[in-house]
């Protein structure tokens, strides 16, 4: 299985501040279509996950501009520019270019 | 707007069966694969199952096979996990996830516990 491996686990942030997460993979993500199957889930409490970024740097409909992914290859990093008190969760990587979906161990997101 | 509703989930003695239910609607179900995908107490999420959209085609996690199985009945719209053999490390919040290339839609998540 792919691991996934993510840094910080715990991240306390001041409301407005920027916050930015890690994720690096065991090995690359590109399937064989081409596509890399890389993203974040946001999961607040008591809720399910949800979708926030797909393929690495595409938000989902309806997931505000402050969020943002990049990377390539094994590493990627998700951004929030300011912190809102919505934002608290866990937010996690995930690959799904292969099975098992595999995920990161979460980064706890609070307010500072 | 794309809805899935899990349901099923219950207290369960070890070595007992369950089976989960997933409910879709507001998409084609029979033309999306789908995921099981669980969460024990305060941990994080872990993938179960996988099945193609006609379900001829399934897969499984090392640690359910032989014990889970994934079936789907596209006429109702419904995907499905029998539990069989089921452990204290079942025990978790089992979501069902839609596979769009990524896991674009998921469940709000239904409790298995397996206690005697």
């Amino acid at each position: 299985d792919i691991v996934m491996t993510q840094t910080p686990l715990s991240s306390p942030v001041a409301l407005g501040q920027p916050a930015s997460i890690s994720c690096r993979s065991s090995q690359g993500l590109v399937h064989s279509d081409g596509n890399t199957y890389f993203s974040w889930l946001q999961q607040r409490p008591g809720q399910p996950p949800r979708l926030l970024i797909y393929q690495i740097f595409n938000r989902f409909p309806g997931v505000p501009d402050r969020f943002s992914g990049s990377g390539a290859g094994t590493d990627f990093t998700l951004k929030i520019t300011r912190v809102e008190a919505e934002d608290v969760g866990v937010y996690y990587c995930m690959q799904s270019t292969q099975f098992p979906p595999t995920f990161g161990q979460g980064t706890k997101v609070e307010i500072k | 707007e794309v809805h899935l509703v899990e349901s099923g989930g219950d207290l369960v003695q070890p070595g007992g069966s369950l089976r989960l239910s997933c409910a879709a609607s507001g998409f084609t179900f029979s033309t999306y694969w789908m995921h099981w995908v669980r969460q024990a107490p305060g941990q994080g999420l872990v993938g179960v199952s996988l099945t193609s959209r006609d379900g001829s085609t399934t897969h499984y996690a090392d640690y359910v096979k032989g014990r889970f199985t994934v079936s789907r009945d596209n006429a109702r719209n419904t995907l499905y996990l029998h539990m069989s053999s089921l452990r204290a490390e079942d025990t978790a919040v089992y979501y069902c996830a839609r596979h769009n290339g990524v896991l674009d839609y998921w469940g709000q998540g239904t409790l298995v516990t397996v206690s005697s």
